[in-house]
């Protein structure tokens, strides 16, 4: 059974880059069709999918974050991340680490980080 | 942007009964839709695809229907563990995702 677990600072200041790991463990990035992304949902708010990767290396992005986003793999860690530059408060949410064969829906889901964007 | 929209937001039932939610694309999405069950403090579960596909280990009391604009989830007979809150997701064109605003199902 695949699982997911994000990894990285909880506050990050305004303008500058939120950097997010998520480790993959019961499975290979390298050795799985799979997608590796992220959704993300501001505090009682809905969901909102950020980008993925997949397992080629190819990556696709929610096109209002293009400019800003960058999802990859690290198979030498069986890891993936996220960035996401230039952060205001409206990046404030908890970010999920995602991952599925179809690329269009999501069976495995990280616990979730929350990443707050404050001075 | 294909837009989803959840009706109602807010649902009060009580244990054993049927209850349906609602969700309506702004523009066709033919059956690229799929339905995930939230609880507090927890990520998102995967209930069906492809609107009636139910994913692994998922209870047959839930089913989802409709096509083009309109879909529907139903819980066939609800279960203390089904109150949550549920989003829909559309899949029509590869990488442009978007959700329902949700809805959260209430004990009555």
């Amino acid at each position: 059974q695949l699982q997911l677990q994000e990894s990285g600072p909880g506050l990050v200041r305004p303008s500058e880059t939120l950097s997010l790991t998520c480790s993959v463990s019961g499975g290979s990035i390298s050795g799985s069709s799979y997608y590796w992304g992220w959704i993300r949902q501001p505090p009682g708010k809905g969901l909102e999918w950020i980008g993925s990767n997949y397992f080629t290396g190819k990556a696709y992005y929610n096109p209002s974050l293009k400019s800003r986003v960058t999802v990859s793999v690290d198979t030498s860690k069986n890891q993936f991340s996220l960035k996401l530059t230039s952060v205001t408060a409206a990046d404030t949410a908890v970010y999920f680490c995602t991952s599925d064969g179809s690329g269009s829906f999501w069976n495995y889901w990280g616990r979730g980080a929350l990443v707050t964007v404050s001075s | 942007d294909i837009q989803m929209t959840q009706s109602p937001s807010t649902l009060s039932a009580s244990v054993g009964d049927r209850v349906t939610i609602t969700c309506r694309a702004s523009q066709s999405i033919s059956s690229w839709l799929a339905w995930y069950q939230q609880k507090p403090g927890k990520a998102p579960k995967l209930l069906l695809h492809k609107t009636s596909n139910l994913a692994s280990g998922v209870p047959s009391r839930f089913s989802g229907s409709g096509s083009g604009t309109e879909f529907t989830l139903t819980i066939s007979s609800l279960q203390p563990d089904d109150f949550a809150t549920y989003y829909c997701q559309q899949y029509k064109t590869f990488s442009e995702y978007t959700f329902g605003q949700g809805t959260k199902l209430e004990i009555k």
